[in-house]
């Protein structure tokens, strides 16, 4: 079955430490994304790849981190600075980067740090 | 810029009643518009889309029309059912706007028998 898998469902971190949250397809997408989402807020972009190797920032990038290195995976790196880390992760894909393609979503990471 | 807003939650419902879940948006070019739906615990899934003005998008019962004159992309069913209760997002992506995709802040539903 073609889909986003992401790993793992739950993750526990102490303050201070990065932690990569992990986003695969195999749907053979070009354009992979990473959301927040926090109670109330809707969905807010961190980064976004539109072709292996190039990536962008989205509305709150800051704090995070990203790679591309092969067409199926896009790693979130959560580091140290950002402020505010315990939140729901979404990876999600599309086609190509245009307005009347869909994006597939994965099962989503919930990431605490205390 | 572009943005969606969508009418606030929680709603609740008894079984078979009619569903309304209103949603209007702002863009600057011509956008798509898309309804998600995230049960819990879980991402987001698509229930249904249009891309250009008076499509109607339809899925499991839900429906929903693309109104320009009103900005609008109201969700629509006519008898809800218990394993409806989720979280329902409206969504746009624009053009103009790098093909970002806008999403509003979900309607939790809850339906009960």
């Amino acid at each position: 079955d073609g889909g986003i898998t992401q790993s793992p469902k739950y993750l526990f971190r102490k303050e201070g430490q990065n932690v990569t949250l992990s986003c695969e397809q195999n749907l053979n997408h070009d354009a992979m994304y990473w959301y927040r989402q926090d109670p109330g807020q809707g969905l807010r972009l961190i980064y976004y790849s539109q072709i292996v190797n190039d990536f962008q920032k989205g509305d709150i990038a800051e704090g995070y981190s990203v790679s591309r290195e092969k067409k199926e995976s896009f790693p979130l790196t959560v580091t140290s600075a950002q402020k505010n880390p315990t939140a729901f992760y979404l990876c999600a894909s599309s086609l190509v980067s245009l307005p009347r393609y869909e994006q597939y979503f994965g099962p989503g990471t919930r990431l605490t740090v205390t | 810029g572009d943005s969606v807003t969508q009418m606030e939650g929680p709603v609740t419902l008894s079984e078979e009643a009619f569903l309304t879940i209103n949603c209007t948006y702002t863009a600057t070019g011509y956008p798509s518009l898309f309804w998600y739906v995230q049960y819990p615990g879980e991402g987001l899934q698509l229930l249904l889309k249009a891309t250009k003005a008076d499509d109607k998008g339809s899925n499991k019962g839900f429906e929903a029309t693309y109104r320009k004159e009103t900005t609008s992309f109201h969700l629509e069913k006519g008898s809800v059912q218990v394993s409806d209760s989720a979280v329902y997002f409206c969504a746009l992506s624009d053009q103009d706007t790098g093909n970002q995709f806008y999403f509003g802040t979900g309607t939790s539903l809850t339906v009960i028998p």
